[in-house]
């Protein structure tokens, strides 16, 4: 595609249930990430994929995060019984290699836990 | 650890006046550095980037930022400001492949550009 697509733009859910975000990068793309944003502030790490290594992880806040890169290209985040604390913004990005190469993000998924 | 410090939460100009927009980082080795915009319910966009090479870098909108690697520094200036130039800014680092490659952000800084 001509960008990064991300789904679904919105997603309110009860407090508990598990939620599934999907990310969409840019054709070629090797290398992925996916930050949070909430109201408007900083943007925090969770994950890195680059290629076929390792995903770097360091930045998930709780074992109720995980996120897969299937095949090199779509990525989904997975958040499990969620709580009020997960309601934010969730920013994806690709970039061609993961050296100098600029990132481009897609426009978010606004999740509301209830 | 890599790191990046944006010190100004807001900085306010008024229109036609320069704006700096302030960055300073922390990593392991030769930086790779960026400007995002982020425009109100709209997502990150890239400004520029700095690789290698001329310590002043332009992009897009007229912005241009001045690498400084004695005070580990990545300022972001307009010569003239608009007010549609009113928006939230992110500095970003990424540290060489050895390093591990991770791109952090500073805590942004939002631009308030006054008629």
């Amino acid at each position: 595609g001509a960008g990064v697509s991300q789904s679904p733009s919105n997603k309110v859910t009860e407090k508990g249930k598990d939620v599934e975000l999907r990310c969409d990068p840019i054709s070629g793309h090797t290398a992925l990430y996916w930050y949070r944003q909430s109201l408007g502030q900083g943007l925090e790490f969770l994950i890195y994929f680059q290629g076929n290594s390792a995903p770097d992880k360091s930045g998930l806040p709780s074992d109720r995060f995980s996120a897969e890169r299937t095949g090199g290209s779509v990525s989904t985040l997975t958040i499990q019984r969620t709580q009020q604390e997960d309601s934010a913004v969730y920013l994806c990005a690709s970039s061609l290699d993961g050296s100098n190469t600029e990132a481009f993000f897609g426009q978010g998924t606004r999740l509301t836990v209830v | 650890a890599q790191s990046v410090a944006q010190p100004e939460d807001q900085v306010n100009v008024a229109e036609g006046n320069p704006l700096t927009v302030k960055c300073t980082y922390s990593v392991s080795g030769n930086p790779y550095l960026f400007w995002y915009v982020q425009y109100p319910n709209r997502g990150l966009q890239f400004l520029l980037k700095y690789i290698t090479g001329d310590n002043l870098v332009k992009g897009s909108y007229g912005f241009e930022a001045e690498f400084n690697k004695s005070q580990t520094s990545f300022h972001l200036k307009k010569p003239s400001a608009l007010v549609s130039d009113s928006a939230l800014y992110f500095c970003a680092v990424r540290a060489t492949k050895a390093a591990g490659n991770k791109l952090t952000f500073g805590g942004g800084t939002r631009v308030l550009v006054k008629p």
